[in-house]
């Protein structure tokens, strides 16, 4: 059960798109088609951004898309905002009932 | 409303246990699971494990097997967690997370700081 591989930081300036990536195995990332990203802010509970790899909960903004391929997952966030600011985590279904996830990316906007 | 309202800060000496509870209100409890997350001061999420409500099955994360126990009540739509033989890295912001046992945690409660220090 070892964590999932994210950058720990990355930047883009307001309007600009940024990709973070998540590489696990083909025991977790690999081998199912659920992986999620969360976005958590300074002191605040982690929200939910994307879920199966690549589905919106209803009120998270278009510019936030999610893809595979292979053991490497990826979040994309398009036309940058200042709110964008914050930490992202991958997360991943792991088999067995077992979930693990990255060890989460800073997203700074310039 | 839905939401999931999580207990107070804790402050627990070493070997101690602590057990936090997670209350669901606004939605059917029995139809989703509660997953336990925890995040030590500056690090990341960490999955602790994972209870159906619906028939109480629990998977825990290896590193925890043994110390940690994770137990609903459905007349009151609670979940709890309780860590035993409490270390100073079990210092951490808990929180509870409705979702399947799939990672897609959609709901979360506002976390609950476990202070371990003798």
């Amino acid at each position: 059960q070892s964590a999932l591989t994210q950058p720990r930081s990355v930047s883009g300036s307001p309007g600009q798109s940024v990709t973070i990536s998540c590489t696990g195995t083909s025991s977790d990332v690999g081998g199912y088609n659920y992986v999620s990203w969360y976005q958590q802010h300074p002191g605040k509970a982690p929200k939910l951004m994307i879920y199966d790899v690549s589905k919106r909960p209803s009120g998270v903004p278009d510019r936030f898309s999610g893809s595979k391929s292979g053991n490497t997952a990826s979040l994309t966030i398009s036309g940058l905002q200042a709110e964008d600011e914050a930490d992202y985590y991958c997360c991943s279904y792991a088999g067995s009932y077992i979930v693990v996830f990255g060890g989460g990316t800073k997203l700074t906007v310039l | 409303q839905v939401q999931l309202v999580q207990s107070g800060a804790e402050v627990k000496k070493p070997g101690a246990s602590v057990k936090v509870s997670c209350k669901a209100s606004g939605y059917t409890f029995t139809s989703y699971g509660i997953s336990w997350v925890r995040q030590a001061p500056g690090q990341g999420l960490e999955w602790m494990g994972w209870i159906s409500a619906y028939n109480g099955n629990t998977n825990y994360a290896q590193k925890l097997q043994g110390r940690v126990t994770m137990t609903t009540d459905t007349s009151t739509s609670t979940a709890y967690m309780e860590l035993r033989s409490l270390r100073s890295d079990d210092t951490a912001v808990y929180y509870c997370a409705r979702g399947t046992a799939m990672a897609d945690f959609d709901l979360w409660g506002r976390g609950t700081l476990v202070t371990v220090s003798s």
